[in-house]
This record gives C-alpha cells, sequence and structure tokens, in this order.
C-alpha cells in the first residue's frame, strides 16, 4: 500500500529543475509532501486533496492526478535549501489519518 | 511557539525489554502521530490518537501501544522489544477538531533514537 517514488535520487545544479512523482495503487483522498534533511525532522510542504484543494507553501509547486492517482512536486529554480529527502505520504479513502509514506527521492543541489 | 517535543533523544535497550517513548504536541493540537524510520528507509504510520481516543493504526504486532493524556501529550510504549526495533521514532501533531481534523499539517518532532542491542 506504500506509494511508490521516483527517482529514487536526483543531483541538480543551482537553477535547474525537478519533478519528484508519487504514485498509489489505491484511490486516494489526499497527497502530502514533506523534506528532511539530515539529522532532522520533516518539514511540512504541502496538501493536495481530492477535488483539487491545495494547502501548502507559495513557493512549493504540486499536482495530484485523481484519475491517476499520482502526484508530482515541482522543484522549481532550484536553491541550495532544497537540498534532502522528499517524501509523499497518500492518504486513502476511508482510512483517515493513516498516512502511507513512500521511500523517498534523494536530492541533492549542489552550486 | 513550541514546537513538538519528545523525550527522550537517545535511548539504548536490550532485547526483550521495554520501552516508552514521550511526546507533546504543539499547544492547541489535539491529534498525535507516531511513526516508524529505520535506517535509510522512510516512515511507517505506527498510530493516531486525537482527542484521547486511538483514531487509526498502522500494521503493526500488538506490542507496540500508546495512549493520549487529556493535555494532549501522547506516550509509545513497545513491549518485548525485538532487534528489528531498533530506528527512529518520530511524533507529529496536528490542529483541527471534528471534521477539520483531517487533512492538516502534521509538524514532526526531532524523534527518538531507539538502539536494540
Amino acid at each position: 500500500q506504500q506509494p511508490v517514488q521516483s527517482p529514487q535520487a536526483v543531483i541538480l545544479r543551482e537553477g535547474e529543475d525537478a519533478v519528484i512523482n508519487c504514485s498509489s495503487s489505491k484511490a486516494l483522498y489526499s497527497v502530502h509532501w514533506y523534506r528532511q534533511k539530515h539529522g532532522e525532522a520533516p518539514v511540512f510542504l504541502m496538501i493536495l486533496l481530492k477535488g483539487g484543494e491545495q494547502k501548502g507553501h507559495e513557493k512549493i509547486s504540486a499536482s495530484f492526478n485523481e484519475k491517476k492517482q499520482q502526484s508530482s512536486l515541482y522543484l522549481t529554480a532550484s536553491q541550495l535549501s532544497y537540498s534532502g529527502t522528499y517524501f509523499c505520504g497518500t492518504e486513502i479513502l476511508n482510512s483517515w489519518g493513516k498516512l502511507q509514506f513512500g521511500a523517498g527521492t534523494q536530492v541533492v543541489v549542489t552550486p | 511557539e513550541a514546537g513538538v517535543t519528545q523525550s527522550p533523544t537517545h535511548l539504548i535497550k536490550t532485547r526483550g525489554q521495554q520501552v516508552t517513548l514521550r511526546c507533546s504536541p504543539i499547544s492547541g493540537h489535539t491529534s498525535v502521530y507516531w511513526y516508524q524510520q529505520a535506517l535509510g528507509l522512510g516512515l511507517q504510520f505506527l498510530l493516531w490518537y486525537d482527542e484521547g481516543e486511538e483514531r487509526n493504526r498502522g500494521n503493526f504486532p500488538p506490542r507496540f501501544s500508546g495512549r493520549q493524556f487529556p493535555n494532549y501529550s501522547s506516550e509509545l510504549n513497545v513491549n518485548a522489544l525485538e532487534l528489528e526495533d531498533s530506528a527512529l521514532y518520530l511524533c507529529a501533531s496536528s490542529s483541527g477538531q471534528g471534521a477539520a481534523q483531517y487533512n492538516q499539517p502534521q509538524h514532526f518532532g526531532d524523534g527518538t533514537r531507539l538502539s536494540i542491542l
């Protein structure tokens, strides 16, 4: 039931763009995105809800394709601070509050 | 605003022992979530408490249990510790009551690193 994230890792230069994908085999109610830096707690980035509502930081963009049960997180004009491991957490219908997290995507942004 | 606080930060136990981990949510948050993060892996959902009740549970054996107190703080108890229980245990909290409790951002604490020898 865990969502599948891709790619597993990506290396970017400052200013470059990247897309992180998250796919589920289950019908989703929401997708949550978090970033975790080494040795730190995960930090909330965004929630995307079935029906199109989004909650999150203005500088982060993401999409949720309800038909395909997929979400994508867009890292635009990457900065050094974007480095970390990105996790998507999916909440399936009728299983409220239970987030199933993917294995993570490691992002390294170099100068 | 104080964040989610967890104690202790590190713990070393031996197989068969029992352990209790503690979590204090952000002031005003009523929901507390527990996750297990094994080294280099993703987060595995353990438990969700809200208003003192267990609302949902992950695929973990019954020796993983917990509770939430009237002040919304929470404990995670693990009995009969096994080597594979070695992990970072993260607590998160979120706001909202009733229907508004769903789909709220979860704010994580720094975790408790549990090592089983």
